[in-house]
């Protein structure tokens, strides 16, 4: 079952900074955030993830609060081509590292 | 590098026939696999681990004798929707697991349409 809450839509600027919140309340000490994006009729993609300190690639910085209770993805400057739905998953280490797909959240970005 | 294909991207079949669909692990070597299915508007739902050597373990509410998954060698899963139905049609999508960086890398989906 999926343990993230994700609001289910966002508007972000051509341009600007994308920022997206999950909340992952009930994640264990040895459970790590991924966030993966899928473009309509596609196989997810791999953004970043992350234990418990903030990440940053080349696509994606990822923010998660010091009580690992919830993160941000944000995209530094969104293009239309990120228009997408974003997931955010928490994935146990050993568990055959299985992923359970919640809602996730549909970026519209716009020109 | 990490690629996933799937075969075919797409397919038509008629009620009560079956389909079988390919996942390949192209650059690495994959001794885990996973199956999702996944409907409109709708997000990726987990059908079941596919494990080289061994039997599938099937997520609860999904018909093990329905979707037949096997996992012959290292870069390669099959799953073969038996006696399809037209509540079969879904989009299905494999991902594998690259075991020397655990991490999961997807296929681009099949869609699979029962008339």
């Amino acid at each position: 079952d999926a343990k993230t809450t994700q609001p289910p839509s966002m508007d972000c600027a051509e341009g600007r900074a994308a920022n997206l919140p999950c909340n992952h309340s009930t994640i264990s000490g040895n459970e790590y955030v991924y966030w993966y994006r899928q473009i309509h009729s596609q196989g997810p993609q791999y953004i970043i993830h992350g234990l418990k300190n903030n990440e940053t690639n080349e696509m994606a910085s990822l923010i998660i609060t010091e009580d690992r209770k919830s993160s941000t993805l944000i995209l530094p400057h969104a293009t239309l081509r990120d228009t997408a739905v974003y997931y955010c998953i928490v994935r146990v280490g050993g568990n055959f590292n299985k992923f359970y797909f919640g809602s996730g959240t549909k970026l519209n970005v716009k020109p | 590098g990490a690629v996933v294909s799937q075969h075919p991207s797409w397919v038509i079949c008629k009620s009560g026939t079956s389909v079988k669909i390919e996942c390949r692990s192209l650059d690495f070597q994959a001794t885990t696999m996973f199956w999702y299915r996944q409907f409109p508007k709708q997000s990726l739902m987990l059908m079941a681990t596919s494990n080289e050597g061994s039997k599938a373990t099937y997520e609860q509410g999904v018909e093990k004798d329905k979707f037949l998954i096997n996992h012959a060698s290292l870069t390669l899963s099959t799953l073969t929707v038996t006696s399809a139905h037209p509540e079969d049609s879904s989009f299905y999508i494999c991902s594998a697991l690259h075991g020397r960086i655990d991490e999961q890398y997807f296929g681009p989906g099949t869609r699979l349409t029962v008339t």
